[in-house]
């Protein structure tokens, strides 16, 4: 129990699709992030949002749209993805400036 | 730029010691983390080291030299559940929250 949910756990979708990923986290942390995950590849920092406040990230395409509407609460729009971004998808929580992040499940995802 | 280096895989047999170096390059650093991450599942933090020298906790060991920007992970006893991917990660100075990762490493423990 990481106290770091996700959902979905995996999702296919097509290159004309809009999906969402929602993040909770439940530990009263003030900043989260998401994170790409690729096969061989190290962790991708994507987003992060620190005391609700978003940390622009400009290698990020803009089809990956992030929203955290609350500090519990993060997600990730996603809009005419391409094959190269399937990937696992994860997010993570802190306190600010504090080292130990705890990480989701993560979501699988998959696009045709 | 930033970058890690870290071995793509390592083999060891149950109860022995296996050392996973770190080597970093940084514009600032804070600190060096260590996660595992077992196939299927979320990273999992380790240990973390800010200051020169060595942190233990239990089986695992984590050493940091910030004057030759070099790390590294220390398991002992190994056992079979310890085979997962362990990932080094440096937190910049100038960066707030910014973690980076590296590629992992793979450890096999083997009967």
């Amino acid at each position: 129990e990481t106290g770091v949910t996700q959902t979905p756990r995996h999702l296919v979708m097509g290159m004309t699709n809009k999906k969402s990923l929602k993040c909770e986290q439940h530990l009263g942390h003030n900043a989260m992030y998401w994170y790409k995950q690729s096969a061989k590849k190290p962790l991708e920092l994507m987003f992060v949002y620190s005391l609700e406040e978003r940390v622009e990230n400009n290698s990020v395409p803009s089809r990956f749209s992030p929203e955290c509407p609350n500090s519990s609460h993060l997600f990730l729009h996603l809009h005419t993805l391409q094959p190269e971004d399937s990937a696992l998808y994860l997010c993570a929580s802190s306190q600010v400036f504090e080292e130990t992040q705890y990480f989701g499940p993560g979501t699988r995802l998959l696009v045709l | 730029g930033q970058s890690l280096e870290q071995p793509s895989e390592v083999t060891a047999v149950e109860g022995a010691i296996v050392q996973i170096n770190c080597t970093y390059q940084t514009s600032g650093f804070y600190g060096l983390s260590w996660y595992q991450q077992h196939d299927g599942g979320a990273p999992t933090f380790l240990s973390y080291n800010a200051l020169d020298g060595l942190e233990e906790t239990g089986r695992f060991s984590s050493f940091l030299s910030r004057s030759d920007s070099y790390g590294y992970l220390l398991l002992q006893e190994l056992q079979m559940k310890d085979s997962a991917s362990y990932f080094c990660a440096v937190r910049t100075l100038y960066n707030n929250n910014d973690m980076r990762f590296g590629a992992g490493t793979r450890l096999t423990v083997k009967p």
